[in-house]
């Protein structure tokens, strides 16, 4: 059994501030870890992943994640966000032998303002 | 490449009322997954396949039927609607042999039951 917990629903930010959105998980097995983002009216895109390897991961956007497996954690953080970056980011952890038995974490509102 | 389609992007059921939610996927891939998204409660798994004729149940199959009779398409099936079932319905896919870990959501299906 596997579960997510995004320890925010909403994160209210101003433009060019730094933010982190938080993420912990529990599992029995060894899983990848994902952040997805969700613009409004839209299905999920993949931000970033970690299936093994260097713990820190990077999107093309500026996000980043850092696994620690000792806190079970996989926070997502940008140094400086951009109004478009307004969206709802999921978490999610997948067993690493079934691509398709993701579980999601409830999302973080993130809403960067002027 | 289309991606996920699905069809129809909305539609509004009465109670009793059956109808089957379409999902296709032109990439190949052998894993599919409908969720469904509530406000507040993320994605919840409700049926999945790892391959054409093998399907499983997610974390909330009850009231939904699914078949994967090829590897593009999987089809999913309200029995009899109830008002519980009003959400939003995503499909996803991912690869099974080689996964790189992504899944590939398709626009969403915005479903009421009236």
């Amino acid at each position: 059994a596997q579960s997510v917990t995004q320890l925010d629903s909403q994160v209210p930010v101003f433009e060019e501030a730094p933010v982190e959105l938080r993420c912990n998980y529990s599992s029995s097995v060894s899983v990848y870890l994902f952040w997805y983002v969700q613009y409004p009216n839209q299905g999920l895109q993949l931000l970033l992943k970690y299936l093994s390897g260097s713990t820190l991961v990077e999107s093309i956007n500026g996000f980043e994640a850092e696994f620690n497996k000792s806190q079970t954690s996989f926070h997502l953080r940008k140094p400086s966000v951009h109004i478009s970056d307004t969206a709802e980011y999921f978490c999610a952890v997948s067993p690493n032998t079934n691509a398709g038995k993701s579980t999601f974490g409830d999302g973080t509102t993130l809403t960067v303002k002027p | 490449n289309a991606g996920v389609t699905q069809t129809p992007k909305f539609q509004v059921l009465k109670t009793g009322q059956s109808m089957t939610l379409q999902c296709a996927q032109d990439m190949n891939h052998e894993y599919m997954s409908w969720y469904r998204q509530d406000p507040g409660m993320g994605l919840r798994l409700i049926h999945y396949s790892v391959g054409a004729g093998i399907t499983d149940q997610g974390e909330v199959p009850n009231g939904y039927n699914v078949s994967r009779s090829t590897t593009e398409d999987f089809p999913l099936r309200l029995l009899s609607a109830a008002p519980s079932q009003t959400s939003v319905y995503f499909c996803a896919s991912s690869r099974g042999t080689g996964w790189l870990g992504e899944q590939f959501f398709g626009p969403g299906t915005r479903l009421t039951v009236l």
